[in-house]
């Protein structure tokens, strides 16, 4: 079975600072990686994702990613966060069978310092 | 192009009673998620749907909870007689391709 771990439960930084969230993910097989982001009342939005190819994937709002398959991590990064980058960050895992359901992290709240 | 659209948003229930949840996919969608978050964890997988076929159900628990999708209509979480174990917030997802899965505000549930 799949299992992902997300190392850090909250994360406090003041604007500017460079942010790196932990992802390991436990599986055999070929995977799909995800990030995804919940801004405050807000629905679940998709950063960025990773099938294949450049293990350097670049998502949306200066978000970066990188697969280090040996590590079986896909860490999350941004080198100068913002205030408006305060959410909770989930990290997704999916096996290339059929039916693709998406097995979570629980999450990491990130809260940016004004 | 509206978003997964989910209603209701919040649903109170009293233990014993039955709350349906209602997933309206994107257009051009037929693949549905449900999946669960309880207070504290993240997002688990309850069940997988086409229309009018469950193809994955692995995640549901196997009484009280049940999925459809059908040819017309949204598609539908059912829990019967919930318990207060069941207070969490539904989320529903769609998807056109298997690849990536787009995600509806949520229900959140709360049985007193």
């Amino acid at each position: 079975a799949q299992s992902v771990s997300q190392h850090n439960h909250h994360v406090i930084l003041s604007e500017a600072a460079s942010l790196e969230l932990g992802c390991n993910y436990s599986y055999g097989g070929t995977v799909n990686l995800f990030w995804y982001v919940q801004y405050p009342g807000q629905h679940l939005q998709l950063l960025l994702k990773y099938f294949s190819g450049d293990p350097l994937v670049k998502g949306i709002k200066g978000f970066e990613a990188e697969f280090i398959k040996s590590k079986f991590s896909f860490n999350l990064r941004k080198p100068s966060v913002q205030w408006s980058d305060t959410a909770e960050y989930f990290c997704a895992v999916s096996s290339s069978g059929s039916a693709r359901q998406l097995t979570f992290g629980s999450g990491t709240q990130l809260t940016v310092l004004p | 192009n509206a978003g997964v659209m989910q209603n209701p948003r919040h649903l109170v229930r009293r233990r014993g009673q039955e709350a349906r949840l209602r997933c309206s996919p994107m257009k051009g969608h037929s693949h549905v998620y449900w999946y669960r978050q309880l207070p504290e964890e993240g997002l688990k997988f309850m069940v997988y749907l086409q229309k009018e076929n469950i193809i994955d159900e692995s995640g549901m628990p196997k009484e009280r909870f049940s999925a459809e999708f059908p040819k017309e209509g949204p598609s539908i979480l059912r829990i019967q007689q919930v318990v207060r174990g069941d207070s969490a917030a539904y989320f529903c997802a769609s998807s056109p391709d298997l690849n990536e899965q787009y995600f509806g505000p949520g229900t959140r549930l709360t049985v007193t």
